[in-house]
This record gives structure tokens, sequence and C-alpha cells, in this order.
């Protein structure tokens, strides 16, 4: 079975500082992984997601994420941080589960930004 | 283009009462999935239905039931609704191939 391990709990930076977000998957084959946000009260809305191709998948709101195979991990990151991005962000993998296709998400990091 | 609702967007229920959640897509998704998100657990399944006509449990479905009314539409039942149950509840719904799935607004429930 899949699973997703965000380490970071919380997570506080500056803005303009630049950002990294970890996420660790377990799959055993090629996996689909996205990354969600979802501000306070608000649904989740998808960052980006990668199926194949370029390792390096770009976003949305400035984002972007890099898939490394060795190392299982499909970290997050953005150059300049603003205080808009102030959210929660799930990492999750998708694969087959049951009779349809499934998602598995982490836990959660919850990012604040400070003036 | 609404993408996905539901209703209600905040419930207070007390130990025992039962009530429905209502879900629909408008994005002629064949999959549809329901979830609850407690603090520091993220978004674990509840019940999900891989096409029309069908329904599975997911990875926390006991105190649930649910039904795929039709291709748009997928509702949340709490027969006896308990504490435990108090919990921010996600609809979503997925093409089903690329796994991407989109998401409603939220419930927010609370029993008493």
């Amino acid at each position: 079975a899949q699973s997703v391990t965000q380490p970071d709990i919380h997570i506080t930076v500056s803005e303009g500082a630049s950002l990294e977000l970890r996420c660790n998957y377990s799959y055993g084959a090629t996996p689909y992984l996205f990354w969600y946000v979802q501000s306070p009260g608000q649904g989740l809305q998808l960052l980006l997601k990668y199926f194949s191709g370029d390792t390096l998948v770009q976003g949305i709101k400035g984002f972007e994420a890099e898939f490394k195979r060795s190392q299982s991990s499909f970290n997050l990151r953005k150059p300049s941080v603003h205080w808009s991005d102030a959210a929660e962000y799930f990492c999750a993998v998708g694969g087959i589960s049951g009779s349809a296709r499934q998602l598995t998400f982490g836990s959660g990091t919850q990012l604040t930004v400070l003036p | 283009n609404a993408g996905v609702t539901q209703t209600p967007k905040f419930q207070v229920l007390k130990t025992g009462q039962s009530m429905t959640l209502q879900c629909a897509q408008d994005m002629n998704h064949n999959s549809m999935y329901w979830y609850r998100q407690d603090p520091g657990m993220g978004l674990r399944l509840i019940y999900y239905s891989a096409s029309e006509g069908t329904t599975d449990k997911g990875e926390v479905p006991n105190g649930y039931n649910v039904s795929r009314l039709n291709k748009r539409e997928f509702s949340l039942r709490l027969e006896s609704a308990a504490p435990s149950q108090t919990s921010v509840y996600f609809c979503a719904s997925s093409e089903g191939i690329t796994d991407t799935q989109y998401f409603g607004p939220g419930t927010r429930l609370t029993v008493l």
C-alpha cells in the first residue's frame, strides 16, 4: 500500500525568503504525485502534479516540485514566499486501491509567513 | 462551471441524530470520494464510488453510509451521529485516470 510522509508539521519563514516543503512517498511503481494547498476554512486546491517526463514540474502561484526517484521524494519549493502563501500544504500519492484509483495524503505541513 | 459543491457548509447535531451531507459535481467525472479531515491526521477516505452504481469502503467507513444517486451526486449519511464524528467533511471527484481529484469547500460538522 502507498504512503506519504511529510516530516515537518509546521514551518515558519519570513516574507521574501525561499521555501522548501518535504514529502517522501512509498509506492511500488512509478507514482502519480500531487501537492495541494488548503487556506483556512477552504477546500483543497491543486498546486501541481507529476505523472511522468520532466522531473521538475511547475505549478500555480509560482510553486515548483522536483521528483527524485532515488530518494522517493517530491519536495515543494518556492523562491520567494508571499504572505498570502500562509496555508496548509498536503502531499499526496495516487495509485490503485480496491476498485478505484485513490489518493493517499500526508498529514500536512502548516506554513506561517512572518512579515 | 461550479466544480464540486457541498451542502450544508455547517451543521450542529446532537448525539443520535441523523443527517445527510450532499455533494454534486458538474465535471462529468466518473469517480467520487468522501473524506474526513481531523487535526494532525490529514485526509482520511471514508467511502468512494469508482463509477455510477458502485460504492466501496475506504479507510474509516464505520458509522457512515453513502449513495451514488447518479453520475453527478454522491451523498454521505450519518445514521446515528456520535461526538467522534465531529470533523470537516470533504467531497471530491476525479476523472479516474490520472488520479487528479477536485475538492468541494467542505462541511464542518459538530456533534454534541
